[in-house]
């Protein structure tokens, strides 16, 4: 089977930098996405990592180390409105997607 | 990018009946997924929906329970067949872009089972 394991939780400060963890045990896929869901709120798409290395999307970054069997999502600057729901996904070879358990983030002032 | 709609945005059933959720995407895209998630919980896939054949499930979900219709490439619906309160939570749809890498979700049904 496949699942993606996240902390379930992550408090900050505005202004700070806070990184999401995901590790993973999968056969195989083709990459690991990374979505935004604020409550009541449909996810949101926010990268994609097909390779290994880091992409970088403004304040967000999220890197990805197949050898390793892991991935962060990385948000830099952080805002009030950045508290969400985050999480991971591998895009699987049917082009499904198998989400992680996801990481609460709560943004302080 | 893609806007997909999805109707009702929320009911309450009774046990034993049966609601049908529509999804409607405003491009023709040739895979539709659909999902449950449970508040406060993760996404769990409960079957691709491809147009012009039978859809494809999830262990743990069986076509009796949550039969899908896949018309058109625009439209899909599941069906959510003798409900219990078990079967309370969000459902959601999705469909991806041309190049698969990023899903677009739609608002989801927020289901309540009395």
């Amino acid at each position: 089977g496949q699942s993606l394991e996240q902390p379930s939780e992550v408090t900050a400060v505005e202004g700070a930098i806070v990184q999401i963890n995901c590790t993973y045990q999968t056969s195989g896929f083709y990459g690991l996405s990374w979505y935004q869901q604020h409550d009541g709120g449909a996810p949101t798409f926010l990268s994609y990592n097909a390779l290994d290395g880091l992409e970088e999307t403004g304040r967000f970054s999220s890197f990805l180390s197949r050898s390793d069997s892991y991935g962060y999502l990385l948000l830099q600057e952080l805002q009030m409105k950045d508290s969400a729901s985050y999480f991971c996904a591998v895009r699987s070879y049917t082009d499904k997607l198998i989400f992680g358990t996801g990481t609460r983030l709560q943004v302080f002032p | 990018s893609a806007v997909i709609s999805q109707k009702p945005s929320r009911d309450i059933c009774q046990r034993g009946t049966s609601l049908t959720i529509q999804c409607q995407v405003d491009s023709q895209v040739t895979m539709m997924f659909w999902y449950r998630q449970q508040p406060g919980q993760s996404l769990t896939l409960i079957a691709t929906a491809n147009q012009g054949s039978e859809a494809t499930y999830e262990s743990g979900f069986v076509i009796d329970k949550f039969p899908i219709s896949r018309p058109n490439l625009t439209f899909s619906t599941l069906t959510v067949s003798n409900m219990s309160p078990e079967d309370s939570s969000i459902y959601l749809c999705s469909a991806p872009t041309s190049s698969y890498n990023e899903q677009f979700f739609g608002p989801g049904t927020r289901l309540t089972v009395l």
